[in-house]
């Protein structure tokens, strides 16, 4: 029961340079997130997605972008990195049909951009 | 806007006291109130959720009030153990049908043997 998968764990980055963080969930859930965050910080919702196809914005989705094609997948993509995307880069999705909001999280994606 | 606060400061216990962590919130009425251990290098894991119409929660040594009044959550461990010291997240829904949380940002309990 694998749950919530990050890939990768751990990325070093130039400033400049593009990538994905991969997410996918095998619980078939609906509702699907990402946050960051910084030391000492609470979590930050990066985007947000209701389905298959349909994104949103939360509260930090600058120099950010993401997909949601399947319901498995939520890949968020990173252009022209910059140092303060320097973060710990968590995924987390919940069922949305017949629950409260329990969320389920992956182990997280450490990004240090150089 | 929207403000939820959690003592920055880590608690430090002797192993067998009980640990009381507090959440305060301002500018907000959410349906409900949750709380996650974080553990160095782990996301975030699920322990409690209580609803705004509910007073207190259990969970075997843990416990959960919500007062929607003082517009706080305490989170208390009883007969803590070593194996309890990691970091407390509060979190609370954006009563919207997104299901989106708004997290504190945390506190650190250590508890000592």
């Amino acid at each position: 029961n694998a749950g919530v998968t990050q890939t990768p764990k751990f990325r070093i980055l130039k400033i400049g340079q593009s990538m994905t963080l991969q997410c996918t969930q095998d619980m078939n859930h609906n509702y699907m997130y990402w946050y960051r965050q910084d030391p000492g910080m609470g979590l930050k919702l990066i985007y947000y997605s209701v389905g298959a196809g349909i994104t949103d914005k939360g509260e930090v989705p600058n120099g950010y972008n993401v997909s949601r094609s399947t319901t498995e997948d939520f890949p968020l993509r990173l252009e022209l990195a910059a140092p303060s995307q320097t973060s710990v880069y968590f995924c987390a999705s919940i069922s949305g049909t017949g629950n409260t909001g329990e969320l389920f999280f992956g182990e997280g994606s450490r990004l240090t951009v150089l | 806007s929207q403000k939820i606060e959690q003592n920055s400061e880590a608690l430090n216990i002797q192993e067998g006291k009980t640990a009381t962590l507090t959440c305060n919130y301002t500018n907000y009425s959410p349906a409900y109130l949750q709380w996650y251990r974080q553990d160095p290098g782990r996301g975030p894991v699920f322990l409690l959720l209580i609803r705004e119409n509910e007073k207190e929660k259990r969970k075997e040594r843990l416990k959960v009030t919500f007062d929607t009044t003082l517009k706080q959550s305490l989170f208390h461990i009883t007969a803590s153990q070593p194996a309890d010291s990691a970091t407390y997240l509060c979190a609370l829904d954006e009563v919207d049908s997104s299901y989106k949380l708004i997290f504190g940002s945390g506190t650190r309990l250590l508890v000592r043997p």
